[in-house]
């Protein structure tokens, strides 16, 4: 049971480049979340996901799209990356609810735009 | 507008020592509050979760208290050990028909020294 994970781990952009963020869940949860993570601030909501085939927007989703094919993988994608999506980007997922239920969260992705 | 503002900002104790990190909250009503705890390169782990009606909760040598009056939460660590180094989140879930995304603190760093 590996819980929460992401791909990649670490990555370098420059400005204008595309990439995909991968987040799997082996824990059969419906609910899953993307969040942005940066220095001095709480994390942020990207977009989340209710269930497989469901999108929707968070508090910052302005640069990103998502998509959710299957139940248990999310994908976060920035189609023109820009020096200011230089962050730390965690997905969580949940069984049920927004905040009602517990989230568990992946290990990260560190991403630098040049 | 909802948030969480938690202090100090870093901390550093010896090991053994006890410690009371402080959070202070806007969001109202609330439905509960969470204590994560963020290990360096690391996604955010609970620690404890409260809902408005309850004021105390312990997870080993950790134990979470709430003021709903006052608006206030504390996590004290008590007999620290080196294992307890990393950054502590304190989060708050706002009750449903007043906004249901879950309102992040910025995180206390802790660094338990030798």
């Amino acid at each position: 049971n590996a819980g929460v994970t992401q791909t990649p781990k670490f990555r370098v952009l420059k400005t204008g480049q595309s990439m995909t963020l991968l987040c799997a869940q082996d824990m059969n949860h419906e609910y899953m979340y993307w969040y942005r993570q940066d220095p001095g601030m709480g994390l942020r909501l990207i977009h989340y996901s209710v269930g497989e085939g469901t999108t929707a927007k968070g508090e910052v989703p302005d640069g990103y799209n998502v998509s959710r094919l299957k139940k248990q993988n999310f994908l976060l994608g920035l189609e023109s990356a820009a020096p200011s999506q230089t962050s730390v980007y965690f997905c969580a997922s949940s069984l049920l609810g927004l905040g009602h239920y517990e989230q568990y969260f992946g290990p990260g992705t560190r991403l630098t735009v040049t | 507008k909802n948030q969480v503002e938690q202090s100090p900002q870093s901390l550093i104790i010896l090991e053994g020592k006890n410690c009371t990190l402080q959070c202070n909250y806007t969001v109202s009503p609330f439905s509960n509050l969470r204590w994560y705890k963020q290990d360096t390169g690391r996604g955010p782990v609970s620690l404890t979760i409260m809902t408005f009606s309850e004021n105390t909760k312990s997870n080993g040598r950790y134990t979470a208290t709430l003021d709903a009056d006052t608006k206030q939460s504390s996590l004290h660590i008590t007999a620290s050990q080196l294992s307890d180094s990393a950054s502590y989140i304190c989060v708050v879930r706002p009750f449903m028909e007043y906004g249901n995304k879950l309102v992040f603190g910025a995180g206390t760093i802790l660094r338990v020294k030798s």
